[in-house]
């Protein structure tokens, strides 16, 4: 049983230059949502989905764009990449939108020169 | 408005003592729940706790406990006998929003707890 699995781990992207963040779960979770830690801010809400083909905005959904064709995965889309988005960007799922607690992604580490 | 508060940006506690982390939060929502996550320096995010808001008992998970106080909206996290593998980042979080329509997770900014030998 993987979890959540994002890829990649690390990555250093041009200003300007576009990339997608893979997210995967195999646990059946309705519930996914995209984080960026930043430090001294702890982890800020960028979009979330609460099933395929359902998707909101977060906290800081600028800059982002998400889709959720099937219930495994949830990407994250960078479209233009800006230095103010370096970040560690963690995907969560949980079972559907009762108090349940999330399963993390082991996160991504991106650097915007 | 901040919704979840963590005024500790930092602590100390001595091997094997306890120590409380602070949470106060901010909801108008009845239902809503409340966590706690590990964050060691590795990186992951480990689920530790929860408190759901008609939980008539503070939640408990071995060495954790939550402090549930609702009159006074605050959350906080009791680890007892401190161990130095609990030297880490933790996050309260909550999860609101239901009479608004989806909810959403909102996380603290965290405390970054040291155990000292």
């Amino acid at each position: 049983n993987a979890g959540v699995t994002q890829t990649p781990k690390f990555q250093v992207l041009k200003t300007g230059q576009s990339m997608t963040l893979q997210c995967a779960q195999d646990m059946n979770h309705e519930y996914m949502s995209w984080y960026r830690q930043d430090p001294g801010m702890g982890l800020r809400l960028i979009h979330y989905s609460v099933g395929a083909g359902i998707t909101d905005q977060g906290e800081v959904p600028n800059g982002y764009n998400v889709s959720r064709s099937t219930t495994e995965d949830f990407p994250l889309r960078l479209l233009s990449a800006a230095p103010s988005q370096t970040s560690v960007y963690f995907c969560a799922s949980s079972y559907g939108q009762g108090l349940y607690g999330y399963t993390f992604g082991s996160g991504t580490r991106l650097t915007v020169v | 408005a901040q919704k979840i508060t963590q005024t500790q940006p930092g602590m100390f506690v001595q091997e094997k003592e306890a120590v409380t982390l602070d949470c106060t939060y901010d909801t108008s929502d009845p239902s809503y729940g409340l966590f706690w996550y590990k964050q060691p320096s590795s990186g992951e995010m480990i689920f530790l706790i929860y408190q759901g808001s008609y939980d008539q008992q503070n939640a408990t998970e071995g060495r954790y406990s939550l402090n549930f106080q609702k009159a006074r909206k605050s959350a906080n996290l009791v680890i007892s006998a401190s161990q130095l593998g609990d030297s880490a980042m933790y996050f309260c979080a909550m999860r609101d929003g239901l009479s608004g329509g989806y909810q959403k997770v909102t996380f603290g900014t965290g405390t970054k707890l040291q155990v000292i030998p």
